[in-house]
């Protein structure tokens, strides 16, 4: 099946920084989804970004399908960012896979 | 409030115990998931059902039992569960081959004692 790494799997910011997390996939896939979950478990969707860039107020993404990576960016993070970010991927047809996540603290 | 509702949201139950897992999709989706998210863990996808047919069984043991009566519930039935099956049990939904977005219920933490 197909794998899914994300990386860093930790970041540790100060309220204001910007930051990059990475999801890089082995094969290719017509869904890519990131993902954030709050400290209650809820999966809130951020963005469907099989290809190209989007951006949604702070938080913009880019997926790079041909070279099998998507970066979400994070910029001026607030205190409200922390959590665990997913990317998950998947094929037509099948279930999203998840990678396991970056786990993203930012500190007042 | 994404659609998609779970009940309960927090559950413990004992190991000889036999209890359910709800979930319903507001969203008009014809796809609904289970996945368990353990500590330290990615998400595991458990069941898939597609037009209320069981589509994908992820190898899970047959101490869960799923079943989805129509295209807007899901239920997962739990019997004789063990301690190592406490986690997050997520449901989701979408609309499967449309490459539409998925999207998950708040999530039912259980503990099994």
């Amino acid at each position: 099946g197909i794998q899914v790494e994300q990386s860093p799997p930790d970041l540790i910011l100060q309220e204001g920084a910007n930051s990059t997390l990475r999801c890089n996939f082995s094969d290719s896939v017509n869904n890519l989804q990131w993902f954030h979950q709050n400290p209650w478990g809820q999966l809130i969707n951020l963005f469907y970004i099989p290809s190209g860039t989007k951006q949604n107020g702070r938080l913009s993404a880019t997926t790079v399908a041909t070279e099998r990576y998507s970066l979400l960016y994070i910029s001026s993070s607030q205190t409200t960012d922390s959590g665990v970010y997913f990317c998950a991927v998947g094929q037509a047809g099948t279930a999203l896979i998840f990678g396991k996540g970056t786990t993203l603290s930012v500190s007042s | 409030e994404t659609g998609v509702t779970q009940t309960p949201r927090h559950l413990v139950m004992g190991m000889t115990n036999k209890k359910s897992l709800k979930c319903e999709q507001h969203l008009g989706h014809n796809a609904m998931y289970w996945y368990k998210q353990s500590a330290k863990k990615p998400l595991e996808l458990m069941f898939v059902y597609s037009l209320e047919e069981r589509v994908e069984n992820n190898s899970v043991p047959s101490r869960f039992s799923p079943e989805c009566p129509n295209s807007s519930h899901l239920f997962l039935h739990l019997h004789t569960l063990q301690p190592e099956d406490s986690a997050l049990y997520l449901c989701a939904s979408s609309q499967r081959n449309s490459g539409n977005t998925i999207y998950f219920g708040e999530g039912s933490w259980l503990t099994v004692v």
